[in-house]
Parts: structure tokens; sequence; C-alpha cells
């Protein structure tokens, strides 16, 4: 069955540059989260998106954005990266805002140097 | 706020043995509760949850848990540890009736010896 691919799988970046991290979710799940794990941390919910709206936001910076677009898939805009932005990165998605389950991607790990 | 404190953040069994991983939450609603699970590089997959029908849930890979509200507590066990479920272990509790936000708990490292 299809899961929520992500990408990239990797990505280093120097501080004060930008990052885009994507994620595609499950086909036909409409509802997409991001979270955000530092080393040795549990993940922490950072925002979420219904129908291409924004449904929930979390502790996410304002340095941070996020979208949703009209097939789905997510885009997370991270700017003026700083070393404690380093950590893996989730999406999740799921079938509209009820309790059914969320399907994890495998993240993005970030390395801000 | 909903808060979730898993207790041991490390939890060593032999292969064979009862696996018990412990999760109490703080809500002032009915809780949703949820066991995650995380092999290395990987992503969360969800075990089990409870949404309010049977307390006693069964999940995946031999895996239950109770809720128990009089304790506040949503305790992960397994009759018999087997080598593949050495992984990070995550409670989490969800905030909200009508959203899937999660607040998590530590996590809790689970070791099978040999």
């Amino acid at each position: 069955a299809a899961g929520v691919i992500q990408s990239p799988r990797h990505l280093i970046k120097e501080k004060r540059e930008t990052a885009t991290l994507k994620c595609y979710p499950i086909p036909r799940h409409d509802t997409v989260y991001w979270y955000q794990q530092g080393p040795g941390q549990d993940p922490q919910f950072l925002i979420s998106f219904y129908e291409k709206m924004q449904s929930d936001k979390g502790s996410i910076p304002d340095r941070f954005s996020a979208q949703q677009f009209s097939d789905y898939h997510s885009e997370l805009n991270m700017s003026s990266l700083e070393l404690g932005d380093s950590a893996l990165y989730f999406c999740a998605s799921s079938l509209g805002t009820g309790h059914s389950p969320l399907h994890f991607g495998n993240g993005t790990r970030l390395t801000v140097t | 706020a909903q808060s979730v404190t898993q207790l041991g953040s490390h939890v060593s069994v032999s292969e064979g043995a009862l696996v018990l991983l412990r999760c109490n939450y703080s809500s002032s609603v009915p809780p949703y509760l949820f066991w995650y699970v995380q092999y290395p590089n990987q992503g969360l997959q969800l075990l089990l949850k409870y949404t309010s029908a049977a307390t006693l849930v069964k999940g995946i890979n031999g895996f239950e848990a109770e809720f128990k509200k009089s304790e506040t507590s949503f305790h992960l066990t397994k009759p018999s540890a087997h080598m593949s479920d050495a992984a990070e272990y995550f409670c989490a509790v969800s905030e909200k009736v009508e959203a899937q936000k999660l607040v998590f708990g530590q996590g809790t490292r689970l070791t099978i010896n040999p």
C-alpha cells in the first residue's frame, strides 16, 4: 500500500539558509500534519492542514511557513535556519480531521551547520 | 492542556519475558490515547489506540494496552518479547476530540536481551 512520502530524506544546510521539505500524503488523504523531533526528543506538533486550509497550529516558529496544495501535498518552508532547527521532521496524513489514524512518513533529517 | 508521562526512558527485558511500558496521562476531557513505535531511521507506526470503546485495546505485533481511568494510565504490554520489538515507543494523547494534534510522551527505548 502507498505510504506517506517525504523528500528529501536528508538535508544539510548552513545557518541562515532556507530549506523546503515536501510531503506527499497517502492517496485520498486530505489532512496533513507536520511534527518536529529534535535529537533524543519526543515529536512536537508544528502545524496541520485540512482541505488546503490551516487547521491547527502548534509550536511552529515564525521563520517557518507551510501550505497544502490542490493535490494535497504539503511543503514546509524554513528560513533563516538556526543550529537548533536540526531535527527529524515528520509529516503525517489522515482522512478527515476525526480520529482516523495518522500515517507517518519516514521523515526528513535536517542538519544545520 | 493535556500531557503524557512515560515512566522510564530505557527498559531492558530478556527475549521471551513480559514487556511493560508505562504511560500516564493528564487530561481535562475524555482522552484519546495512542501508542506508536519508531524503529531506527523510520517514521512512527501506530501500534494501537484507545477511543472510548473497550478499555483493553489490542494492537499489532502482539501488543495490547489497558485504559484505566482511575489511575490515568495506558500501559503497553506484550506477554513475550521478541528481538524485533527493540525500538523506541511513544505514548500520545489527542488534545482535541475533533483533531489529530498529538501530544507525545518522552519515549521509552526498549532493548531486548538474547
